[in-house]
Parts: C-alpha cells; sequence; structure tokens
C-alpha cells in the first residue's frame, strides 16, 4: 500500500531563516506530488506540483520554491522566511483514479 | 474566482441525527468530486467520492449526493458521531485534471 512521508512534524523558524521541508512516497511509481498551505482558519492552498523528476508547476508567485530530485520524493524551500509562511504545509500524492491522498503536514510557525 | 464554494463555515449537529454538508460549483465541465474530512494538525483524509455518471454514491454512514443541473453536491452522515467533528473539504476536478480544486471547507460540531 503507498504511505507519505512528511518531516519534520513542527518546526519554529526565525524571520529570514532558509527553509527545508520534505515529503516521501512509498509504494508507488511516478506520482503525481503537490504541496498545498492551509494558513490558520482558511482552506488549502496549492502551492506547487509535479508531475515528474524536475517538473515543477507553481500556483502562487511567492518566496516559496519546490522542487523534485527523485521520483518520489518533494521538497519545499525558501531561502528567506516571511512571517506570513507561517502555516500547516501538507503534501499530497495522486493515485491514477484522480484522488489525492495528504500526508501529515508540517506545522511551520516563523517569528 | 471560486470555483468550488462551501457557503457555511460552520455546523452543528445533535449526535445521531443527520449531518448535511453542502458544496456547489461552477464550472460544468467538472467530472469528478471528492470529499475529504480534516482534524486538527492532521492531513486531510480522503472519505467518499462521486463521478458524474451517478447521482449517489454510498459507503457505509456516508453518502454524497449530486445534482448536475444544479450544480450542487451534498455529503449526508448517518447517524453523526463525536469523531465525525472535523472540518470537511469539498473537491473537484476535471477529465482526471493534474489539479483538484478545493472549496474552503466547513467546520462540523457534533454536540453530545
Amino acid at each position: 500500500s503507498q504511505t507519505i512521508h512528511q518531516w519534520p512534524a513542527t518546526l519554529v523558524q526565525p524571520v529570514g531563516s532558509p527553509l527545508s521541508l520534505e515529503c516521501t512516497v512509498e509504494g508507488t511509481s511516478n506520482p503525481n506530488l503537490y504541496w498545498y498551505r492551509q494558513a490558520a482558519g482558511r482552506g488549502l492552498q496549492l502551492l506547487f506540483y509535479s508531475v515528474g523528476i524536475g517538473q515543477i508547476s507553481s500556483e502562487v508567485p511567492q518566496n516559496l520554491s519546490a522542487s523534485r530530485p527523485q521520483d518520489r520524493q518533494f521538497i519545499l524551500s525558501s531561502k528567506k522566511l516571511l512571517l506570513s509562511d507561517s502555516g500547516f504545509y501538507l503534501c499530497a500524492w495522486r493515485s491514477p483514479g484522480g484522488t489525492q491522498y495528504f500526508g501529515p503536514g508540517t506545522r511551520l510557525l516563523v517569528l | 474566482d471560486q470555483q468550488v464554494k462551501q457557503n457555511s463555515p460552520s455546523l452543528s449537529v445533535q449526535e445521531g441525527r443527520i449531518s448535511i454538508l453542502n458544496c456547489d460549483y461552477t464550472n460544468s465541465m467538472f467530472d469528478y468530486f471528492l470529499w475529504y474530512k480534516k482534524y486538527p494538525a492532521e492531513g486531510p483524509t480522503f472519505l467518499i467520492s462521486i463521478s458524474s455518471i451517478k447521482d449517489k454514491n454510498e459507503d457505509g454512514r456516508f453518502t454524497v449526493f449530486l445534482n448536475k443541473s444544479a450544480k450542487h453536491l451534498s455529503l449526508h452522515i448517518v447517524p453523526s458521531q463525536p469523531g465525525d467533528s472535523a472540518v470537511y473539504f469539498c473537491a473537484a476536478n476535471m477529465n482526471r485534471d493534474d489539479k483538484i480544486i478545493f472549496g474552503k471547507g466547513t467546520r462540523l460540531h457534533i454536540l453530545p
């Protein structure tokens, strides 16, 4: 069966510091992968998605970036965090049938 | 422009009664609809889906109804249980496109 991992679970970072969040998927090959953010009390905002290694589509221009160095690895990064980057970051993979399945999420607090 | 709308931010239902969560969409090209449940500090969990060729799909206590002419779908939970208290997201997709469009969610409170 497929599983999706995210780490860290929680992260507290100062403004201006870099960020790296990692997502890995097991049990599937060449999945579509997604990064979402849920800000406090708000819905799910799609940030990036990838249909294959090295292929990244950006949905929202901002100071975040994403990379897919391996088939089942998706990384969300920032060179300098802003206060507004605080939120709950979710990684997801898409089944061939079209359903997306989410990881456990990373709570990021930028101070 | 919100293509998937959940107009009720929150809903309170007595335990044992029926919970009905509503969702409207604007894009008639959507052909696949999903409901997710989310607890605080956890990732959303896929609940149930429905294809546009159907008007009803049932899975245990959860039933999703689709009214294509009204561009409306609803999730029925019967009977409601305390563990159903969560945020529910409606989502839509077209032609198994790469992206799913999510609504903003409805927070369901099950009252004892």
